[in-house]
């Protein structure tokens, strides 16, 4: 199974930072990640797809890049709605496998 | 629009076996697969298995043979079963849309197992 090791398990920041998580693999999984915001009750929201490409309605602060092992996930100008868990799922094999998350909050 | 909805028991006694629904609207399982997650207390997101449009299904192999999925098309109905449910079972369980990504997700189902 690929292991996905999300850094920080949690971030603090303040109103208008950039913010940055990093998922790596434990091995290439060949741009196949994708990042989902969840708020406390709520179903996951799929925010990126394929390394980088926004899902329909995500916002342009939100912006993903990599490839082979190494991820990250940035928030540009982070608002108040964006306070949340991320996680990063690869779905490049069976089973699917997710970072443990982050969870996002402000200073 | 897409909506999944789960549904099922908050709570189980150890050793029995979980039921949940997965009530699907604005797509067909037919066309997509259906897949089921689920959330530990405070911890990550946890693939159990997928049914796909075609009826194949896929297993985590953490489950080994206590998982299975299958479905009711002419309801949009999809079903999780799980026996033997322990203490380590309890969690939240989600049922999401499979489309090689997976896209939309319900809101989850907390299953608690306790006597």
């Amino acid at each position: 199974d690929i292991q996905m090791t999300q850094s920080p398990p949690s971030l603090s920041a303040s109103l208008g930072d950039k913010v940055t998580i990093t998922c790596q693999a434990s091995q290439n999984i060949n741009n196949y990640i994708a990042w989902y915001q969840q708020k406390p009750g709520k179903a996951p929201r799929l925010l990126i797809r394929y390394t980088s490409t926004l899902d329909s309605g995500t916002p342009s602060r939100f912006s993903g890049s990599g490839s082979g092992r190494n991820y990250s996930f940035s928030i540009s100008n982070v608002e108040s709605e964006d306070i949340a868990s991320y996680s990063c799922l690869q779905y490049v094999n069976f089973p699917y496998t997710f970072g443990a998350g982050t969870k996002l909050d402000l200073k | 629009q897409v909506q999944l909805k789960e549904s099922g028991p908050g709570l189980v006694q150890p050793s029995q076996t979980l039921s949940l629904t997965c009530t699907v609207s604005g797509f067909s399982i037919s066309s997509y697969g259906v897949m089921w997650v689920r959330q530990l207390p405070g911890k990550g997101l946890e693939w159990m298995g997928v049914i796909w449009g075609n009826g194949n299904t896929k297993y985590n192999s953490i489950f080994k043979s206590r998982l299975s999925i299958n479905r009711d098309t002419s309801k949009s109905q999809v079903f999780l079963k799980m026996n033997n449910l322990q203490s380590e079972d309890t969690a939240m369980y989600f049922c999401a849309r499979f489309n090689w990504v997976v896209d939309y997700w319900g809101q989850g189902v907390m299953v608690t197992v306790s006597s």
